[in-house]
């Protein structure tokens, strides 16, 4: 257990919907980070906050937005949903912005656009 | 563009030594990471190289060469457990997009 959460585990919806994913970091961690990891494509960094303002910016597609709260917890909203983003997420911290630091994995989010 | 390459399955013998490959061409370097990921679960952190050579760990050694843009990652002692993916990871300096970029990993299948 890396003391990381998400909820929800799993998400079943239709396309052009619109879905929520939430992650708590690990206490006292202040950075996040959020991965689509697919078959075909392998783990994508989409974005990384840092004690709650954006730091780093990755493949993330303009339908699919973020941000961190301050309590730290963060939430991934995608939306106009398409077949394509069907995937596994994962959120990740670690204690400070810097790329050095070990991130740590929450158990994922598995969405399934039908 | 950014790329990183590794082999996609690699089969080794319980109790014996494997070595996994990682090739990178990326727009800059930070760093190298590798994650252990067993099927369904969430990567975990093995280790990160910054400066070249070898680092161990119990029985994982992890070496870089940045003039080759070349890593490998070295498990002895091969348990059934260590069947999961390996995945090889570049950190890219701020400024650049796609901050850290991930191989699509290398399944490691271990047989009694």
């Amino acid at each position: 257990d890396s003391g990381v959460t998400q909820t929800p585990k799993h998400l079943i919806t239709a396309t052009g919907q619109r879905v929520t994913l939430r992650c708590s970091p690990r206490s006292g961690d202040l950075s996040v980070y959020w991965y689509q990891q697919s078959l075909d494509q392998g783990l994508q960094f989409l974005i990384q906050y840092y004690n709650g303002e954006e730091r780093a910016k990755g493949n993330i597609l303009e339908r699919f937005s973020a941000q961190q709260f301050p309590d730290l917890h963060s939430e991934l909203n995608l939306s106009s949903l398409e077949l394509g983003d069907s995937a596994l997420y994962f959120c990740a911290s670690s204690t400070s912005g810097s790329p050095y630091n070990e991130q740590f994995f929450g158990p994922g989010t598995r969405l399934t656009v039908l | 563009g950014q790329n990183i390459d590794q082999p996609t399955e690699m089969t080794a013998t319980e109790g014996a030594i494997v070595q996994i490959n990682c090739t990178y061409q990326t727009s800059g370097f930070n760093g190298l990471f590798w994650y252990q990921q067993h099927a369904g679960e969430a990567p975990t952190f093995l280790s990160y190289n910054v400066l070249d050579g070898l680092e161990e760990k119990g029985r994982f050694s992890s070496f870089l060469s940045r003039s080759k843009g070349y890593s490998y990652l070295l498990l002895k002692e091969l348990q059934m457990k260590d069947s999961a993916s390996y995945l090889c990871a570049v950190s890219l300096p701020r400024g650049r997009d796609d901050k850290i970029i991930f191989g699509k990993g290398t399944r490691l299948h271990i047989l009694p």
